[in-house]
């Protein structure tokens, strides 16, 4: 069963805004990673957070985890074009082998 | 990073016939492969693990007998759809972990667009 909830489920933005998409998911975590997906391709992993961590930056991405609320969110700022594509939040919990659990996705576009 | 091909991109084949679709992971050596299997606008479902030398674990619900896992080499998985109908029309995409103490990462295939006539 799917673990991570995104919110919202779709968002469209002008270029430049920022972009706040949010995901909540149910059980205990080792870490919780973000992928993005651009349409008809495979994904790619933009960042992973553990979950003694309360923050992380990459670029223009800024992740928050709040393991009491089990949510987190991912911040892309100063949106581009090129940003317009599915966001999907994934879980992991246990050893190094554990599986992937995903969200159902966000889809976001940005407005040129 | 590291890099997974898949291949075929897209195949389009008759009800009945079977698929191979195969995920190589090319600058590393995976001992870890997963499967998944996506309807449009919709998430990623993992179907099972491919562990390299022994038999794959299949999430419940999918059927072992029609999605055949072979992981035969630290690089190569393949998965066969068997006796393919329309409902098995999906996009699939296999993904790998580059093993390592602490290693999280999962790097995944572009995926297959399988449809089935």
């Amino acid at each position: 069963s799917q673990q991570g909830e995104e919110d919202p489920q779709a968002l469209s933005i002008q270029e430049g805004e920022n972009a706040t998409m949010n995901c909540s998911y149910k059980t205990s975590i080792n870490n919780l990673q973000w992928y993005r997906q651009n349409s008809g391709r495979g994904l790619v992993h933009l960042i992973l957070i553990r979950s003694n961590e309360r923050e992380k930056h990459s670029g223009r991405l800024r992740v928050t985890l709040d393991t009491s609320k089990k949510s987190s969110s991912l911040l892309i700022t100063a949106s581009r074009a090129a940003d317009t594509a599915s966001y999907f939040c994934a879980t992991v919990y246990g050893g190094a082998n554990s599986k992937l659990t995903f969200g159902k996705g966000i889809t976001l576009s940005v407005r040129p | 990073g590291a890099v997974v091909s898949q291949h075929p991109s897209r195949v389009i084949c008759k009800s009945g016939t079977s698929v191979k679709i195969e995920c190589r992971s090319l600058d590393f050596q995976a001992t870890t492969m997963f499967w998944y299997r996506q309807f449009p606008k919709q998430s990623l479902m993992l179907m099972a693990t491919s562990n390299e030398g022994s038999k794959a674990t299949y999430e419940q619900g999918v059927e072992k007998d029609k999605f055949l896992i072979n992981h035969a080499s630290l690089t190569l998985s393949t998965l066969t759809v068997t006796s393919a109908h329309p409902e098995d029309s999906s996009f699939y995409i296999c993904s790998a972990r580059e093993p390592g103490l602490g290693s999280w990462e999962q790097y995944f295939g572009p995926g297959t667009r399988l449809t089935v006539t």
